[in-house]
């Protein structure tokens, strides 16, 4: 099916543990991002990519890194998780001529 | 600093009659809108777009107005469904590629 995957859906993480959450579109579209959603605060951008090779950080970005693998894929790392990352994180792409974003499912993340 | 602002955390309202949620922002140089609708354990997704050189804009029982002196959004749904039961997310293009979102309206539709 069309659209943003992203994996895993589900993990818990110990305090110091590293990840990296995976995200992949097949729109072709050019940019992609990282948002987190907490109770309260919204939908908050960590980083994104406007097109393949480039990076930014958005309102968040610390604790985080990320890779543009290619033009589909956008990975979000966490060196050393900390229980402030505890979140939900979704992945987002737009492509040029089209409205807004199309997002993942998300994933549910616990660092305990 | 909260550009994007959705000041009313839950809205309840009866089968039939109408919903207003209301957006606001504080920079003058957003000038396109979103509205996007979220289902729990499930991504957003677009319901309804604005630019700012429009005052109005429909699709079916969608309506979102946009006032600019006042920089207030607003999404009306008649008449309101049982499905329409989410948390809606309004959101502002900031430049040229990143949307800023608000902190969400959950709406349930009683029956």
């Amino acid at each position: 099916n069309a659209g943003v995957t992203q994996t895993p859906k589900f993990q818990v993480l110990k305090t110091g543990q590293s990840m990296t959450l995976q995200c992949a579109q097949d729109m072709n579209h050019n940019s992609m991002y990282w948002y987190r959603q907490d109770p309260g605060m919204g939908l908050r951008l960590i980083y994104y990519s406007a097109s393949e090779g480039t990076t930014d950080k958005g309102e968040v970005p610390n604790g985080y890194n990320v890779s543009r693998l290619n033009k589909r894929e956008f990975s979000l790392r966490l060196e050393s998780a900390a229980p402030s990352q505890t979140s939900v994180y979704f992945c987002a792409s737009r492509g040029e001529w089209v409205d807004g974003y199309t997002f993942g499912s998300g994933t549910r993340l616990t660092v305990v | 600093d909260q550009q994007v602002k959705q000041n009313s955390p839950s809205l309840s309202v009866q089968e039939g009659r109408i919903s207003i949620l209301n957006c606001d922002y504080t920079n003058s140089m957003f000038d396109y809108f979103l509205w996007y609708k979220k289902y729990p354990a499930e991504g957003p997704t677009f319901l309804i777009s604005i630019s700012s050189i429009k005052d109005k804009n429909e699709d079916g029982r969608f309506t979102v107005f946009l006032n600019k002196s006042a920089k207030h959004l607003s999404l009306h749904i008649v008449p309101s469904q049982p499905g329409d039961s989410a948390v809606y997310f309004c959101a502002a293009l900031s430049g040229t590629y990143k949307y800023i979102f608000g902190t969400g309206t959950r709406l349930k539709v009683l029956a």
